[in-house]
């Protein structure tokens, strides 16, 4: 089983400044890494995901992320943020290889709302 | 393309009732999978469906049910409600049979308040 920790669940941050989403993950298999995106009344939407080669990965709107396997980490940076990025983050992961539905699966952290401030 | 669209948006209610949300994917999307969020325990799996078939199914009671229509529609069923299963149900579409590499895209969600 996979399980997911984002350490902040709420990070305030001026506008224009830069800003990191930390996000650990825990799984006895290889995983796949997801970010979405919930802005208010609306459901998730996909900013990025890890599937294998360069551990950088771009995403939209300006957002990118790097998987650290020795750490099992992914967290999102965005290096100047706008007022339109208020919204709730949510780190996901599924497992790799798995032959049955369960690989199919979605695992979600709790989720960092973040505010942008002016 | 129009995006995934679920019905109703708002739902209330009341202990023991049930309860039938509906969930059209994107044109072409084949896959529909069903999630709850709620502040206390985040978002947890339900169940996905492909060609008309349940394909994995979260740790939920047998309160909560779904099926799939031939034209990739799915309606999620929940009897007896509780207080508890208070939430927001959240119905994601990918393109083809279940493959975690796909890109599952969300729709609005319904939110479901018990009396």
């Amino acid at each position: 089983a996979q399980s997911v920790t984002q350490l902040d669940s709420q990070v305030p941050v001026f506008e224009e400044a830069p800003v990191e989403l930390r996000c650990n993950y825990s799984s006895s298999v290889s995983v796949y890494l997801f970010w979405y995106v919930q802005y208010p009344n609306q459901g998730l939407q996909l900013l990025l995901k890890y599937l294998s080669g360069s551990t950088l990965v771009k995403g939209i709107n300006g957002f990118e992320a790097e998987f650290n396997k020795s750490q099992t980490s992914f967290h999102l940076r965005k290096p100047s943020v706008h007022i339109s990025d208020t919204a709730e983050y949510f780190c996901a992961v599924s497992a790799v290889g798995i032959s049955s539905g369960s690989a199919r699966q979605l695992t979600f952290g709790s989720g960092t709302q973040l505010t942008v401030l002016p | 393309k129009a995006g995934v669209t679920q019905t109703p948006r708002y739902l209330i209610k009341t202990r023991g009732q049930q309860v039938t949300l509906s969930c059209s994917p994107i044109s072409g999307h084949r896959s529909v999978s069903w999630y709850q969020q709620t502040p206390g325990q985040g978002l947890q799996f339900l169940f996905e469906y492909f060609s008309e078939t349940q394909r994995n199914k979260g740790n939920f009671p047998g309160r909560f049910s779904g099926r799939q229509f031939s034209n990739s529609r799915s309606e999620m069923n929940v009897s007896t409600l509780e207080l508890g299963d208070s939430a927001l149900y959240l119905c994601a579409s990918s393109l083809g049979f279940p493959n975690p590499t796909d890109t599952q895209y969300f729709g609005p969600g319904t939110r479901l308040t018990v009396l």
